[in-house]
């Protein structure tokens, strides 16, 4: 079976500081893994998502993950916090069947402060 | 070009009612699926529909039920409310395949 291990469910940087959200996997086939945000009162926004090409997955608002198999983690990070990326971040999978989409089993969130 | 929509916004039922929540998809998109997110936890698959058939379904008793209709938005009932189904429930549509699914805004409800 499919899950997902976020470490972490606080975390707290300064602006301006590097932004690391871990993320772990568990999958029977090759994943598909994503990053979604959640703003307050807000539903999920798409960050960034493997499928398998390159490992290494660019995304939105300058944060970019690296799809690691031998440590089956796919890290989030960011160079430099803004004040504006405080949200709760959830890392997810999905089988990779090809034929059919499948459903999304997410991590239990990592809530991102960001401190002035 | 609309992203997914969800009404409503808000709703509060009593134990024992029902409910019924509304979807529609993104533009182009022909599958729904549908979340549960209890507060503090990450969003769980309840099912998906597409062709206006369940194709796959979580780990949910059956008074959750769906439809889909033949423009593809999507309805979500839920019978005999438990104060345990209080929660945020999201709607994610995408295209067939192993597509990004993007989600809607979500309905939150409160069983009292």
């Amino acid at each position: 079976a499919q899950s997902v291990t976020q470490l972490g469910s606080h975390v707290s940087v300064s602006e301006g500081a590097l932004v690391l959200l871990r993320c772990n996997y568990s999958s029977s086939v090759p994943p598909y893994l994503f990053w979604y945000v959640q703003y307050p009162n807000q539903g999920l926004q798409l960050l960034l998502k493997y499928t398998s090409a390159a490992t290494l997955v660019k995304g939105i608002n300058g944060f970019e993950a690296e799809f690691k198999k031998s440590e089956t983690s796919f890290h989030l990070t960011k160079p430099s916090a803004h004040m504006s990326d405080a949200a709760e971040y959830f890392c997810a999978v999905s089988e990779n069947y090809g034929g059919a989409t499948n459903k999304l089993i997410f991590g239990t969130g990592t809530l991102l402060a960001v401190q002035p | 070009d609309a992203g997914v929509t969800q009404s409503p916004t808000h709703l509060i039922k009593t134990r024992g009612q029902q409910v019924t929540l509304r979807c529609s998809p993104k533009s182009g998109h022909d599958t729904v699926s549908w979340y549960q997110q209890a507060l503090g936890q990450g969003p769980q698959f309840i099912f998906q529909y597409y062709e206006e058939e369940e194709r796959q379904r979580g780990n949910f008793p059956d008074r959750f039920s769906g439809h889909q209709f033949p423009n593809y938005s999507s309805e979500l009932n839920v019978n005999a409310l438990l104060l345990g189904d209080s929660a945020l429930y999201l709607c994610a549509s995408s295209s067939q395949g192993p597509e990004t699914q993007y989600f809607g805004p979500g309905t939150r409800l409160l069983v009292l």
